[in-house]
């Protein structure tokens, strides 16, 4: 399986506070992307981080790749309340398979 | 960006109706089409992938003559629960990409619930 594992499993912060999440994977990869899930809805996509790419921004969100540690972290910045939602990475090779997400709470 | 859309949002039936569920790209040819299903509060679960054409491939467990998948053209693919009943109840999710190595673009979703 190229699944993601993302963690923490949930996390509750202020806003205002950043948010950092993390993913790890088993195989290499080519890309790696990231997803936001708002809660009775289909996933948005925000983020592609190629494999030779260490660090990619866009707005208030910063994605961070370690092919050496099979790993990837998505920081986002200065949270709001309609940040609340879960977040989950997938990697490519043929098709798309999510773990288990992180659900952020942004807390107003 | 890229759009697909996804029909009904909902649906609520009695057991044993077939529902069919329409996943359409709308401003791109998705040249494969995933369909999952969500339990409240899990993650997405990869039912099956299929490629315009060609027989959907189905994920282990997944019975293929229960859902029915059509990926007839480069911007539609269906979904169809046969013979429904309440443990087929969930969120069904269709997304759909152009080509490898690309993001998906997901529909917003089926709430399917059997009574």
């Amino acid at each position: 399986s190229q699944q993601g594992e993302e963690d923490p499993q949930a996390l509750s912060i202020q806003e205002g506070e950043n948010a950092t999440m993390n993913c790890s994977y088993k195989t290499s990869i080519n890309n790696l992307q990231w997803y936001r899930q708002n809660s009775g809805r289909g996933l948005v996509h925000l983020i592609l981080i190629r494999s030779n790419e260490r660090e990619k921004h866009s707005g208030r969100l910063r994605v961070t790749l370690d092919t050496s540690k099979k790993s990837s972290s998505l920081l986002i910045t200065a949270s709001r309340a309609a940040d609340t939602a879960s977040y989950f990475c997938a990697t490519d090779v043929l098709d798309m398979r999510f773990g288990a997400g992180t659900r952020l709470t942004v807390k107003p | 960006g890229a759009v697909v859309s996804q029909h009904p949002s909902r649906v609520i039936c009695k057991s044993g109706t077939s529902v069919k569920i329409e996943c359409r790209s709308l401003d791109f040819q998705a040249t494969t089409m995933f369909w999952y299903r969500q339990f409240p509060k899990q993650s997405l679960m990869l039912m099956a992938t299929s490629n315009e054409g060609s027989k959907a491939t189905y994920e282990q467990g997944v019975e293929k003559d229960k859902f029915l998948i059509n990926h007839a053209s480069l911007t539609l693919s269906t979904l169809t629960v046969t013979s429904a009943h309440p443990e087929d109840s969930s969120f069904y999710i269709c997304s759909a990409r152009d080509r490898a190595n690309q993001p998906q673009h997901f529909g917003d979703g089926t709430r399917l619930s059997i009574l």
